[in-house]
This record gives structure tokens, C-alpha cells and sequence, in this order.
């Protein structure tokens, strides 16, 4: 399978600060990007739909102010937790993927999140 | 009425035992299925996709898809400790590119 790097791994910060997750595809160009959120014991939750140069796409219920994503190149994306609050702690996993292939769409391995 | 339904578990079966997993989905409109592990504090990884309903094997997994009941089944035989996963299985449909996850299954394999 491909891989899919993300950074960090792991942060914890504070309250009402703002943190950045990269996520970078290493062996592919990606056209695609996904952006998942998966809570303790809980399944992935899509939160957004990015494509190379454009804006990207929110699920419903995901604030787009305060999740920001850019997709700047075809192997690098960044997720921008803004304001972090402790209802954020989750764990974020990217998935950069070629346009609609089902097999080809992989998953990074996930940034744990604590906001304190 | 969630989109895909997975009994969340947890599982535990005894090394060697044959594992069913399942899940039933809503919508007839989704055409490819999916089976992914993930390992604890990991991103998840794709063990097996199918399209067509029947049976596609992969060494000691087997996956079902039954369209006409909307039922998916993933299969491990001579199940190993290193299995012990959670099991999340999947939708995807050609007029859509997410996927939309099952709430997944805990599994623990005793030694």
C-alpha cells in the first residue's frame, strides 16, 4: 500500500490555541484528499473533501471557519484546528486518495489531539 | 436510520476460531464494499473490497456481500492474536467518492 505520513503524531495544547496536522502522501500524487475524525470508540467520521487547488468541501455540521484545510500540492495537506476547545480531543486521520478509486484511497496514521 | 450498521462488540473468540463479522447497509445504490483493520491508535487499512455480490477470498479472509438483503459478512479462518483488531466495514458508491464507515467491531483473539 501506499504511504501516508502525518505530523504530528501526537499534541496536546491548550485551550483556545491553534494547531496544524500535516498530512503527506509519499509515494503518489493525490487528487484527492479526505479529512476524518474518529472519536473513542466510535467509527471515522468524514469531515471534509478537499481537490488539489480548490476549496474544500464540509460535511454538514463541520465548521468550516474553524477547520481549515489546505490542499496546496498533490502530496501535501494540512488540517488547521483553529481556537481548539477539549470538545476537539479526537483523533484526525487523513487519506489522500486518486479520484474515485475505491482501492486507492489510503488512510494516514492519525494525529491524537488533547486539548486541555 | 444509519447508512451501514455494525454490531460494535466487542468480540472474543478463542486462537483458531473461525470470525464472522457483519454488517447490513440501507441504501441500494452503494456498489462497492470494503473491509478495513484497524489496530489501536492507527489509521485503518484495507483488507478486502468487493462489488459484486458472492464471495471473494484472500488467504484466510473471506468477504460476502448479499444484495439482495443488504448484508455484508467478513470471515478470518484459524483466527491469530495478531488479528485482534477493530474491524470497520465500509460503502462506496460510484456517484459519490466517500466512503461511509461502519461504527466497527472490537475483536479479540485469546491466545
Amino acid at each position: 500500500g501506499a504511504v501516508v505520513s502525518q505530523h504530528p503524531s501526537r499534541v496536546i495544547c491548550k485551550s483556545g490555541t491553534s494547531v496544524k496536522i500535516e498530512c503527506r502522501s509519499l509515494d503518489f500524487q493525490a487528487t484527492t484528499m479526505f479529512w476524518y475524525r474518529q472519536f473513542p470508540k466510535q467509527s471515522l467520521m468524514l469531515m471534509a473533501t478537499s481537490n488539489e487547488g480548490s476549496k474544500a468541501t464540509y460535511e454538514q455540521g463541520v465548521e468550516k471557519d474553524k477547520f481549515l484545510i489546505n490542499h496546496a500540492s498533490l502530496t501535501l495537506s494540512t488540517l488547521t484546528v483553529t481556537s481548539a476547545h477539549p470538545e476537539d480531543s479526537s483523533f484526525y486521520i487523513c487519506s489522500p486518495a486518486l479520484a474515485d478509486a475505491q482501492d486507492t484511497q489510503y488512510f494516514g496514521p492519525g494525529t491524537r489531539l488533547t486539548v486541555l | 436510520q444509519k447508512e451501514v450498521e455494525q454490531d460494535p462488540g466487542p468480540l472474543s473468540v478463542p486462537e483458531g476460531a473461525i470470525v464472522s463479522l457483519n454488517c447490513t447497509y440501507s441504501n441500494s445504490a452503494f456498489q462497492y464494499f470494503m473491509w478495513y483493520r484497524q489496530y489501536s491508535r492507527k489509521g485503518p487499512e484495507l483488507l478486502m473490497y468487493t462489488y459484486s455480490s458472492g464471495n471473494k477470498e484472500d488467504g484466510r479472509f473471506t468477504a460476502q456481500v448479499d444484495k439482495s438483503s443488504k448484508y455484508i459478512s467478513l470471515f478470518i479462518r484459524d483466527s491469530q492474536p495478531s488479528d485482534s483488531a477493530t474491524y470497520l466495514c465500509a460503502r462506496w458508491g460510484s456517484s459519490a467518492s466517500k466512503i461511509i464507515f461502519g461504527s466497527g467491531t472490537r475483536l479479540s483473539i485469546r491466545p
